[in-house]
């Protein structure tokens, strides 16, 4: 089946560090990615996405790149800021239209001024 | 952006008793709005699609009696947990998909149900 592997966390940073949340999936066929983002109180956005491989998804100063060899799609951002502080979730669908996700159990980031 | 809007976004709740949760579209037309589930420290498992003016389609293992979802109009879809025990206490989420087109779902705030 599909299923989504996320870095656990919580994940505490200083402001201004680098910052990688580790994604890996397992897929029957050729999945789309997707990263949201869910601030406190807030609902998930969108944060970025890639739909085929090596496609590069950017946003807020975040990137994720779609390695298929690797089946991961690693998030990263330079340097982070306290107002980046909230849950992140990686998450795949096969039919390309965010219709029905497949997501991972999210990585609470916390960044301290 | 579109905004999705979902109420309560926390409830107790007394076994036995029935809680009905609300998602909303605010500012767009959804044909279909999709009912998630999280158990701490867990992914969101999808439980159902709710279709405006037909049943809903239902994931496997999710019981249909259980959990009533109701699709009246474009802007509108219900979850009703009835008779709620304690192992159903979970953070719930609704997400919708705008009806023109477009591949992205906005998501509601979640619901936190407690069940005492």
């Amino acid at each position: 089946g599909n299923s989504v592997t996320q870095m656990e966390g919580p994940v505490t940073l200083s402001e201004e560090a680098f910052l990688t949340i580790n994604c890996t999936y397992t897929a029957t066929g050729y999945p789309s990615l997707f990263w949201y983002v869910q601030y406190p109180g807030e609902g998930l956005q969108l944060l970025l996405k890639a739909t085929k491989a090596d496609d590069k998804g950017s946003n807020k100063g975040f990137e994720a790149t779609y390695r298929k060899e690797t089946t991961s799609f690693h998030l990263e951002k330079g340097s982070v800021q306290v107002s980046d502080s909230a849950v992140y979730f990686c998450a795949l669908s096969l039919s390309g239209s965010a219709r029905q996700l497949t997501f991972g159990s999210g990585t609470q980031l916390t960044v301290l001024p | 952006g579109a905004v999705v809007s979902q109420h309560p976004s926390r409830v107790i709740c007394k076994s036995g008793t029935s809680v009905k949760i609300e998602c909303r579209s605010l500012d767009f037309q959804a044909t279909t709005m999709f009912w998630y589930r999280q158990f701490p420290k867990q992914s969101l498992m999808l439980m159902a699609t709710s279709n405006e003016g037909s049943k809903a389609t239902y994931e496997q293992g999710v019981e249909k009696d259980k959990f009533l979802i109701n699709h009246a109009s474009l802007t509108l879809s219900t979850l009703t947990v009835t008779s709620a025990h304690p192992e159903d206490s979970s953070f719930y989420i609704c997400s919708a998909r705008v009806s023109s087109g477009g591949r992205e779902a906005f998501f509601g705030q979640g619901t936190r149900l407690t069940v005492v």
